[in-house]
């Protein structure tokens, strides 16, 4: 069974903290990205990373950095959280096109993180 | 750019009705299109996809969807709406190679199914 696993289901965190928020896949997959997700603006795009040190700024990346030093492993870090982002953070991984696959992704739980 | 529309932030339906969510793109390439579902507190999961071939694209739990190119329409159905349908559905589209191909999602649509 495919698996995307996120490191917190809930995270509480305080402004000027810096937030750290794991994703590992075990299905070998090339491309991984991250999405926050708030009530009636759907799931935005922050990052995403195509292969193992590469990265690449979604439509959200501001106050945002990545990390993908491992295939199966993404991480997200807020250098200094803020109150406006508070939000759920979910990870997705897909295979690389070409590989007789159309870009499906497969989503970790998420993590709701509130920033105080 | 592509973009994808959700028609109704909230539909309601009685169990046993019929369920139509739209869902509207704009691309200037043949799409790939997707619905996905998510049900309280998780991830979300696949319910079908189109990428080539037939237009009329069935997915699990009864689902199915018709990719109309005329209409850019990608909309939704189950014949008869249960419970457990309750949930957020998102639909999304691909959106090419300068993205590294990552999904463009429409803002939801929350299913709620009544008795």
């Amino acid at each position: 069974d495919v698996k995307v696993t996120q490191s917190s289901r809930y995270l509480v965190k305080r402004t000027g903290e810096k937030v750290f928020l794991e994703c590992v896949q075990d299905m070998d997959h090339e491309n991984m990205f991250w999405y926050r997700q708030d009530p009636g603006l759907g799931l935005r795009l922050i990052y995403f990373s195509y292969d193992v040190k590469m990265k690449e700024k979604g439509d959200i990346p501001e106050g945002y950095s990545v990390s993908r030093e491992k295939k199966e492993r993404f991480s997200l870090i807020l250098e200094s959280a803020s109150t406006n982002q508070t939000s759920m953070y979910l990870c997705a991984s897909s295979l690389a096109l070409g590989l007789g696959v159309h870009n499906e992704q497969f989503f970790g739980p998420g993590t709701r993180l509130t920033v105080l | 750019a592509q973009s994808v529309t959700q028609l109704g932030s909230h539909v309601s339906v009685s169990e046993g009705a019929l369920v139509l969510l739209r869902c509207n793109y704009s691309s200037s390439v043949p799409p790939y299109l997707f619905w996905y579902v998510q049900y309280p507190n998780q991830g979300l999961q696949l319910l079908l996809k189109y990428t080539t071939g037939a237009t009329l694209v069935k997915g699990i739990n009864g689902f199915e969807a018709e990719f109309k190119k005329s209409e850019t329409s990608f909309h939704l159905t189950k014949p008869s709406a249960h419970m457990s349908d309750a949930a957020e559905y998102f639909c999304a589209v691909n959106e090419g190679p300068n993205s590294g191909y990552a999904l463009n999602f429409g803002k939801g649509t929350s299913l709620l199914v009544t008795p």
